[in-house]
């Protein structure tokens, strides 16, 4: 079974810089898609990024970039220039279809003003 | 506006007592599913359908149903709902489209107290 796992329970970062949040799956199979998710304190979940295995080129979403390594089976998610409102909870998440994500145990994310 | 709708948003209830979380989509996407989130575990699958009357079993379906009746609605259903059920449960939607995967939408959560 496909697993995912995110070390980090919590990280902090000074407003302004940059923060990697890390996130490591287990899959044999070759075509898969993974996503960054934040969950704010209102508990929306709400899409931050994709990258779909096949293509080799790190995904980036304005001051959000992935650093995708296929062969170690790595998916790290890096947030440039932190912003207060960007603290939340993260989850990565890996799917090979429509029918079900699966979940890292989430990474939570502290601001520091 | 796309959504994903699901009521209540907030339930207290007791050991026992049957009861029910409606989950609704306007997308018209054939896909929908049920996870729970439980702190230090993520977000785990309960149940999911692909189409009406397709029903299938995630990572942690006991204790609960799943009808889909009609595609727009996913109901959840908690028969004699137990302690360990306390969670906060998310529906998400989501349609393949000439093979390729499109995003999950989720709705804004339920959560759920079981004393």
């Amino acid at each position: 079974a496909q697993t995912v796992t995110q070390s980090q329970p919590e990280m902090s970062v000074q407003e302004a810089e940059t923060v990697t949040l890390s996130c490591t799956y287990d899959t044999s199979e070759s075509d898969y898609y993974l996503f960054w998710y934040k969950q704010p304190p209102s508990r929306q979940m709400i899409l931050v990024i994709r990258q779909e295995a096949y293509k080799q080129q790190n995904a980036t979403e304005n001051r959000f970039s992935v650093n995708f390594q296929k062969a170690a089976k790595s998916f790290s998610l890096k947030i440039s220039d932190s912003q207060l409102g960007d603290a939340a909870m993260y989850f990565c998440a890996y799917t090979e279809g429509a029918q079900k994500l699966v979940f890292g145990q989430g990474t939570r994310l502290t601001i520091n003003p | 506006e796309a959504q994903v709708t699901q009521n209540p948003r907030y339930l207290i209830t007791v050991t026992g007592k049957k009861l029910t979380v409606t989950c609704s989509q306007n997308m018209n996407h054939e896909y929908m599913s049920w996870y729970r989130q439980d702190p230090g575990l993520g977000l785990r699958q309960i149940y999911y359908s692909m189409n009406v009357e397709v029903t299938d079993k995630g990572d942690v379906p006991e204790g609960y149903k799943v009808s889909r009746k009609e595609k727009r609605n996913f109901p959840l259903i908690l028969e004699s709902p137990s302690p360990n059920q306390t969670s906060l449960y998310f529906c998400a939607s989501t349609n393949r489209v000439g093979g390729l995967y499109n995003e999950q939408f989720f709705g804004p959560g339920t959560r759920l107290t079981v004393l």
